[in-house]
């Protein structure tokens, strides 16, 4: 069972635009989220994160929100680059995971010139 | 920042081989983990570590064992290697403590033939 899903395993946004990815989780007991980026052939960069106790988080031209109730982040990137595509993880943690990372399967993100 | 580094960027095996990765972290941090990735499957863990010596089981241990003899190195053994554990190998690194960020290697693609 998917404790943290990501269902859009692709998204295609235009340059200059917003894009917006998506994350849904199950278990009500994580209490902090992290976004990671991932081009071919590298590994993962840790982005931004979120604690529970925060709806926002926001660095750059990267936002993160948290809302709890619906069990529910998303990721804004204001204005896309081109350099923003590739492959966008969202992931979680908290007492029950151990503080293990649980982690989504990952949105293809494409920056459209 | 912890820099990790892993030995192989590809890796090329034959069925039933027993198969080294290797992963060196620069800081002096505890933590090291061993993960897979796969298309639509994200990223798995299968084992990791806490301090010298110590190794726990992750999601999907099977078929693998690990080795901590010293802080700054893991290494992942596949123990005779098959073609179901073709994919890609990510280790990584963090600080102690709750909620932190874990930083990756660039990766091993491995392939068994």
């Amino acid at each position: 069972d998917q404790q943290v899903k990501q269902n859009s395993p692709s998204l295609s946004v235009q340059e200059g635009r917003i894009s917006i990815l998506n994350c849904d989780y199950t278990n009500s007991m994580f209490d902090y989220f992290l976004w990671y980026k991932k081009y071919p052939a590298e590994g993962p960069t840790f982005l931004i994160s979120i604690s529970s106790i925060k709806d926002k988080n926001e660095d750059g031209r990267f936002t993160v929100f948290l809302n709890k109730s619906a069990k529910h982040l998303s990721l804004h990137i204001v204005p896309s680059q081109p350099g923003d595509s590739a492959v966008y993880f969202c992931a979680a943690s908290g007492r029950e995971s151990n503080y293990q990372l649980i982690w989504g399967a990952g949105t293809k993100l494409i920056i459209k010139p | 920042d912890v820099k990790v580094t892993q030995s192989s960027r590809y890796l090329v095996k034959r069925t039933g081989e027993k198969v080294f990765l290797e992963c060196v972290q620069d800081m002096d941090h505890e933590n090291m983990f061993w993960y897979r990735q796969d298309p639509g499957l994200g990223l798995r863990l299968i084992y990791f570590s806490y301090d010298v010596k110590m190794k726990e089981k992750g999601d999907i241990p099977e078929g693998y064992s690990v080795s901590r003899e010293k802080k700054e190195r893991f290494s992942l053994i596949l123990e005779s290697a098959s073609t179901n554990q073709t994919s890609m190998y990510l280790c990584a690194g963090s600080n102690t403590g709750d909620y932190q960020p874990q930083h990756f290697g660039d990766g091993t693609r491995l392939s068994i033939l």
